[in-house]
């Protein structure tokens, strides 16, 4: 059974910074690209960032370019998201989830999410 | 302002056939598959439809999907009370180089 496991999330002020992770288990995690996604509260769903099965490519939204850092620990089968100079705006569930690219590039496997809230 | 156009909201009553429309352009549904995710409330999203009209195991065939040029939709038959959540339509952006989602479409089963 394949799931995912979000933890990191919390209360930031602004400015500040957070590393959010994403344990996977039930299927073989080096072989697929990984994705983050976030819901701002009453919002819809915003694509953040995605990793290669590789981590050699990474993709972001323009909204956390050069911000916010998508990596992978293989050895580890864990997702991350190094987030820097928080805003206000960047408050949302975060959801890691599984790529599967041959489906029309789906994320067919969600987490529960992490909280994370910006605020001073 | 999202890049893919739903409408807000939609409802239907218990047995009523509901479609959802998705609206892009080019650069996302006009060249990507199309995949749906619904949400029910408190929950995370979940796969319904991907590659435009194909459904995960466990999905029931109440739920189809189809697209046209720039334009995908959801059709839902047999309306459920259950069936009664949010709804995304999705697709990857070549000019972005990243996914797109659309608003999202609360649906009521009145």
């Amino acid at each position: 059974e394949v799931q995912l496991l979000e933890s990191g999330g919390g209360l930031v002020q602004p400015g500040g910074s957070l590393r959010l992770s994403c344990a996977a288990s039930g299927f073989t995690f080096s072989s697929y690209a990984m994705t983050w996604v976030r819901q701002a509260p009453g919002k819809g769903l915003e694509w953040v960032s995605a990793i290669s099965d590789s981590g050699s490519n990474t993709h972001y939204a323009d909204s956390v370019k050069g911000r916010f850092t998508i990596s992978r620990d293989d050895s580890k089968n864990t997702l991350y998201l190094q987030m820097n100079s928080l805003r206000a705006e960047d408050t949302a569930v975060y959801y890691c989830a599984k790529v599967y690219w041959g489906g029309g590039r789906n994320f067919d496997y969600w987490g529960q999410g992490t909280l994370v809230t910006v605020s001073s | 302002q999202s890049v893919l156009t739903q409408p807000p909201s939609a409802s239907g009553t218990p047995g009523q056939r509901v479609t959802i429309s998705c609206s892009g352009s080019s650069s996302n549904i006009g060249s990507n598959a199309v995949n749906w995710y619904q949400q029910l409330p408190g929950t995370a999203p979940k796969l319904l439809i991907y590659n435009n009209n194909q459904r995960p195991s466990g999905v029931p065939d109440r739920f189809s999907g189809s697209k046209s040029g720039t334009s995908a939709s959801l059709a839902i038959s047999g309306l459920q009370s259950e069936d009664e959540a949010d709804y995304y339509c999705a697709a990857w952006d070549d000019s972005l180089k990243g996914w797109v989602f659309g608003g999202g479409t609360k649906l009521t089963v009145l």
